[in-house]
């Protein structure tokens, strides 16, 4: 089946540490995205690719970054620079960017102990 | 950059009543997404509206877009305890998919 994937489900991570969250896609899509989500809140986006070796800041990239070597992989790392790490990260695929829906993962919640 | 307003940002039914979420813009938008998000799960694509004027039905959801691409809704007839989720709109921005701050739907049964 054709799909997003992201791993772990859950994270718990101490303070100090860097996290990394997986998202793998088989849907061959060009576009990827990483969005933050707080508690009754909406979608932040972070970073997000257009095409492999390229990607770009959203509106809250400070503490994070990512990396887009391959098309069907988009991690994003949690450093120990981000203030206030504890959310539920969603990663998205979309064939264009924008203008085609966007297909999501299930999700990681991180939580700093 | 491209910023949308949705509301209400809370709404709390009973079962069997209808709601409406509504998204308004600024700017003009070149098209606009619908997505539901269930209670601990991740959003998933409902619609996109394309054209001036649309309106779009699937079973009890009915989805508009404003004549001037400006504002779109999206109406449920006599909400089921299934309908209950936030609900977020998508538009583009300059470089990507910028989404509204969602109405969250409890229903009462």
């Amino acid at each position: 089946d054709g799909g997003i994937t992201q791993s772990p489900k859950y994270l718990f991570r101490k303070e100090g540490q860097n996290v990394t969250l997986s998202c793998e896609q088989n849907l061959n899509h060009d576009a990827m995205y990483w969005y933050r989500q707080d508690p009754g809140q909406g979608l932040r986006l972070i970073y997000y690719s257009q095409i492999v070796n390229d990607f770009q800041k959203g509106d809250i990239a400070e503490g994070y970054s990512v990396s887009r070597e391959k098309k069907e992989s988009f991690p994003l790392t949690v450093t120990s620079a981000q203030k206030n790490p504890t959310a539920f990260y969603l990663c998205a695929s979309s064939r264009q960017q924008g203008w085609t829906e966007a297909f999501f993962g299930q999700g990681t919640r991180l939580t700093v102990v | 950059g491209q910023q949308v307003m949705q509301i209400p940002q809370y709404q709390h039914v009973q079962e069997g009543e209808d709601f409406t979420t509504y998204c308004n813009s600024s700017t003009t938008l070149s098209n606009i997404q619908w997505y539901k998000q269930r209670p601990g799960g991740h959003p998933v694509f409902l619609i996109q509206l394309v054209k001036s004027g649309e309106v779009k039905k699937q079973k009890r959801l009915t989805f508009q877009f404003g004549e001037a691409k400006k504002n779109s809704s999206l109406h449920i007839t006599a909400t089921q305890t299934t309908d209950v989720g936030t609900y977020f709109c998508g538009v583009q921005g300059a470089q990507t998919l910028v989404f509204g701050q969602g109405t969250r739907l409890t229903i009462n049964p």
